[in-house]
C-alpha cells in the first residue's frame, strides 16, 4: 500500500491564482481531512469528510473548497490564493472506528 | 484559539533522561491522541487514550488522561537522540473532528 499520497510536494503561486492540492489514500479509509501547519501554530483543521459525498468545515475553512466524489480522493481547492495561505498542507485519513490518522508527506505552498 | 495546548513549548534533555509533555484542552472529548513529527515530515501516530481510560502504555511511552482537569501527559522514558522531534496532542471530538495543539519541541542531546 502507498498509504496517503499528496501532490505536488511544493508549489509557488501568485496572489489570485487558483490551484488544487491532491490527496489520495489506498487504505479504504472513510475519514479524510486537510490540515495546514504554520510555525508555532501546530495543525489547524481546514475541512474534513466522513465518507464519499459528505464534507464539513473545520477550524479555518475560508478560502478553501473540498469535494469527496470517491473514497480514495479528497482534493483541496484554493479559490484565489493569498499570501496568508502560505503554509504546509497535510492530508490525513483514518477508519472512523479506529480514529488513528495516517498522514501524507505534506505539500509546501508559497503564495507570493 | 486551539483546543489543545501543549506545555512546555520546548524541552531539551540528555539522552537517558525522561521527558514529560503536558496537554490541556477545553471541551469534552471522545479520545486524546499523541503524534510525533520529525522535521519536515508528516505526523506519525504514537498512542490513543479514550475518555474512559486513565493511563495507557506503549513501549517507552506512558500517557495519562484526567478528564476532570481536561489534561493529559506524555512520558517518554529513557530518551534517545532519535526521539528528537515535535510532539502534538490531538483531541478527538464528536463527528470525527480531530483538533491538534501547537506542539512541544523535544531535543535529546547525545
Amino acid at each position: 500500500n502507498a498509504g496517503v499520497t499528496q501532490t505536488p510536494k511544493f508549489q509557488v503561486l501568485k496572489t489570485g491564482q487558483s490551484m488544487t492540492l491532491q490527496c489520495a489514500q489506498d487504505m479504504n479509509h472513510e475519514y479524510m481531512s486537510w490540515y495546514r501547519q504554520d510555525p508555532g501554530m501546530g495543525l489547524r483543521l481546514i475541512h474534513y469528510s466522513v465518507g464519499a459525498g459528505i464534507t464539513d468545515q473545520g477550524e479555518v475553512p475560508n478560502g478553501y473548497n473540498v469535494s469527496r466524489s470517491t473514497t480514495e480522493d479528497f482534493p483541496l481547492r484554493l479559490l484565489s490564493a493569498a499570501p496568508s495561505q502560505t503554509s504546509v498542507y497535510f492530508c490525513a485519513s483514518s477508519y472512523p472506528s479506529k480514529e488513528t490518522q495516517y498522514f501524507g508527506p505534506g505539500t509546501r505552498l508559497l503564495v507570493l | 484559539s486551539q483546543q489543545g495546548e501543549e506545555d512546555p513549548q520546548a524541552l531539551s534533555i540528555q539522552e537517558g533522561e525522561n521527558a514529560t509533555m503536558n496537554c490541556s484542552y477545553k471541551t469534552s472529548i471522545n479520545n486524546l491522541q499523541w503524534y510525533r513529527q520529525n522535521s519536515g515530515r508528516g505526523l506519525v501516530h504514537l498512542i490513543l487514550i479514550r475518555s474512559n481510560e486513565r493511563e495507557k502504555h506503549s513501549g517507552r511511552l506512558r500517557v495519562t488522561l484526567d478528564t476532570s482537569k481536561k489534561s493529559s501527559s506524555l512520558l517518554i522514558t529513557a530518551s534517545r537522540a532519535a526521539d528528537t522531534a515535535s510532539y502534538f496532542c490531538a483531541t478527538g471530538l464528536e463527528g470525527f473532528k480531530t483538533i491538534f495543539g501547537a506542539g512541544t519541541r523535544l531535543f535529546v542531546k547525545a
